[in-house]
């Protein structure tokens, strides 16, 4: 079974600075590959998706995240933060045999400050 | 664009009563849809999978006669939380995958319910 870890729970960060948020999967086959961001009390946005090919994933928002078989890794990066920011950020994981149907990591609360 | 709505996005119910929540696709059809809880500051999990036409499939530890999943169309799947109890209130979201050939590659999510049974 595929599994999720997002290893930081919380991350501070000074507005203008980098931020990069960790997501480590398990999964035998190559999966898929996403980043959801969520404000407090909405639904998920989407800031990009990873299914094959270019292993450097461009989103929105400025977002970009970097594919890395051999680390088993997907972390999402931006240069620098704006404070609307803010929010908790979901690696997820799907898989070929049931695409759409998702396994998400427990979350990342980005901080930001002046 | 590809739109999923869910309907209502809050809702306060009184305990025992039953609650139905809708996940719609509005611009393309969906054979399969997903239900999600989230429970605060938690992470979503996956509670079941919805399918037209088919009964749904339940994650471990979900109960079915609970959480009753109608999927009557390509376009609409319902959650009833049926004998609500305070440890049911959280936050459902749906999710709609699109039927091949649509040109579309990904489950889009609905704007999610917040549910809080008193």
């Amino acid at each position: 079974a595929q599994s999720v870890t997002q290893p930081d729970i919380h991350i501070t960060v000074s507005e203008g600075a980098s931020l990069e948020l960790r997501c480590n999967y398990s999964y035998g086959a190559t999966p898929y590959l996403f980043w959801y961001v969520q404000s407090p009390g909405q639904g998920l946005q989407l800031l990009l998706k990873y299914f094959s090919g270019d292993t450097l994933v461009q989103g929105i928002k400025g977002f970009e995240a970097e594919f890395k078989r051999s680390q088993s890794s997907f972390n999402l990066r931006k240069p620098s933060v704006h404070w609307s920011d803010a929010a908790e950020y979901f690696c997820a994981v799907g898989t070929t045999d049931s695409w759409g149907k998702l396994q998400f990591g427990a979350g990342t609360q980005v901080v930001v400050t002046p | 664009g590809a739109v999923v709505s869910q309907h209502p996005s809050r809702v306060i119910c009184k305990s025992g009563t039953s609650v139905k929540i809708e996940c719609r696709s509005l611009d393309f059809q969906a054979t399969t849809m997903f239900w999600y809880r989230q429970f605060p500051k938690q992470s979503l999990m996956l509670m079941a999978t919805s399918n037209e036409g088919s009964k749904a499939t339940y994650e471990q530890g979900v109960e079915k006669d609970k959480f009753l999943i109608n999927h009557a169309s390509l376009t609409l799947s319902t959650l009833t939380v049926t004998s609500a109890h305070p440890e049911d209130s959280s936050f459902y979201i749906c999710s709609a995958r699109p039927t091949p050939g649509q040109g579309k590659s990904e489950a889009f999510f609905g704007q999610g319910t917040r549910l809080t049974v008193v």
